[in-house]
Parts: C-alpha cells; structure tokens; sequence
C-alpha cells in the first residue's frame, strides 16, 4: 500500500497571502495524484487530478504541481472561503487508493 | 448535474452489518464509471471503502475486503455497501461518489453511521 504524507498538519496564511501544501507519496505515483478540498460538515470536493489539472468550476489561484513522489497545491491569494483541510490522494496503485491524513489551512 | 445521495440507518449494533444504498440521480449508473463508497471516522481522514462498476466488477481495500460487499442495481440507479461484523471503530461518516478512474469527482453528503448497543 502506498502511503501518502502531507505537511504541514496545520498552515496559518493570511487572506490574500499564497499557500504551498505539500504531499509526498512513500513511492512514485506518476502523476496520478488528486487534490481535495473540505471544509466543515461537507463532502471533500476534487480541486487537482492528473497532479495539475483543475476539475470542473476550480478558481485558477488553485495549482497543482509534482510527479513520482513529491508534489504540491499552491493557493496563489487565500480567499476567505479557501479556509478547510486539504487531502491528497493517489489512484496510481490501487487497490487500495490512498489518501493522505489532511492539511488544515486556517486563517492567521 | 449528477447527484448522489446516501441512506441507510445511522445506529448499527456491535458485531452487526452496516447496509447503505446510494441514489444517483442526473447520470445513469449504467452508462460508465465505477462508483464508490469513502468513509472518515469523526475529526480524521479519508477511507476508500471500494467501487464498483455497473457489471458487477468490484475492487475493494484489501484492509476492509472480508467484511465488505458492494452491490449494484442498475433498475433503480443505485449502489449498495454492506460491512458486516461491525466494531466501534467502524463508526464514521460514510460517503458515496463516482469513481473516475480512481479519484473521485461528484460525492454525496455523506451520512454518519454510528456503531453502538
């Protein structure tokens, strides 16, 4: 099972500031790599997938970037609404596609 | 637009099986994808569960396969879980969506299922 690993736990940015999250995976995962937004008492949302392409209706201060292990989601200038946990996901390997334990962003 | 919504009861007892169904509606299941269920214990992260397609083909989380069935019903535009020999531990929200290749791009709201006596 590939194990993904994102850092920081929590990010404190202040509206407008830029954001880097990052996620490493424990091997490579190509670009087959997601990136979700949650916020509280709602489903995840996909933001990333293909580890740069934004989904559907995703704000273009929104990027993604990396392939193999290492790889990052860059909020360009924070909005108030950007505010939630973040999750990486692999879907390179699977069964079992994994995710990782979660960013929080928060406002600082 | 496609919709997906879950329901199913949200107090299950120790050592029984946790049943789910998933509506979609705004997309045939019948047309493509596979289709899955993601769950997240409270204050934690993100679980895949399995997915299925509108064959039958099912993969699951080798972690979570020997208690885990997921079924399709292609009439009614819907999907099924069932987790059997539930514990504590099971206890989380648990979310439908379509599986695009493996990533996830329309969920449902997800429904909390809590395992107690």
């Amino acid at each position: 099972e590939i194990v993904m690993t994102q850092s920081p736990a929590t990010l404190s940015v202040s509206p407008g500031e830029r954001a880097t999250l990052s996620c490493r995976a424990s091997q490579s995962v190509s670009s087959n790599l997601a990136w979700y937004q949650q916020k509280p008492g709602q489903a995840p949302r996909l933001l990333i997938y293909g580890a740069s392409t934004r989904a559907t209706g995703i704000p273009a201060r929104f990027s993604g970037s990396g392939s193999g292990t290492e790889f990052t989601l860059t909020i360009s200038s924070l909005q108030s609404e950007d505010f939630a946990v973040y999750y990486c996901q692999q879907y390179n390997n699977w069964p079992p596609n994994t995710f990782g334990q979660g960013t929080k962003l928060e406002i600082k | 637009q496609v919709q997906l919504q879950e329901s199913g009861p949200g107090l299950v007892k120790p050592s029984e099986t946790l049943s789910l169904t998933c509506t979609v509606s705004g997309y045939s299941i019948s047309s493509g994808y596979y289709w899955g269920w993601i769950r997240q214990p409270p204050g934690k992260g993100l679980e895949w569960i399995g997915s299925i397609y509108h064959s039958g083909s099912t993969y699951y989380n080798p972690s979570l396969k020997s208690r885990v069935t997921i079924s399709v019903d292609t009439s009614k535009n819907q999907f099924s879980l069932k987790l059997s020999s539930v514990t504590a531990a099971d206890t989380a929200v648990y979310y439908c969506a379509r599986d695009w290749g493996g990533k996830f791009d329309y969920w449902g709201q997800g429904t909390l299922v809590t395992v107690s006596s």
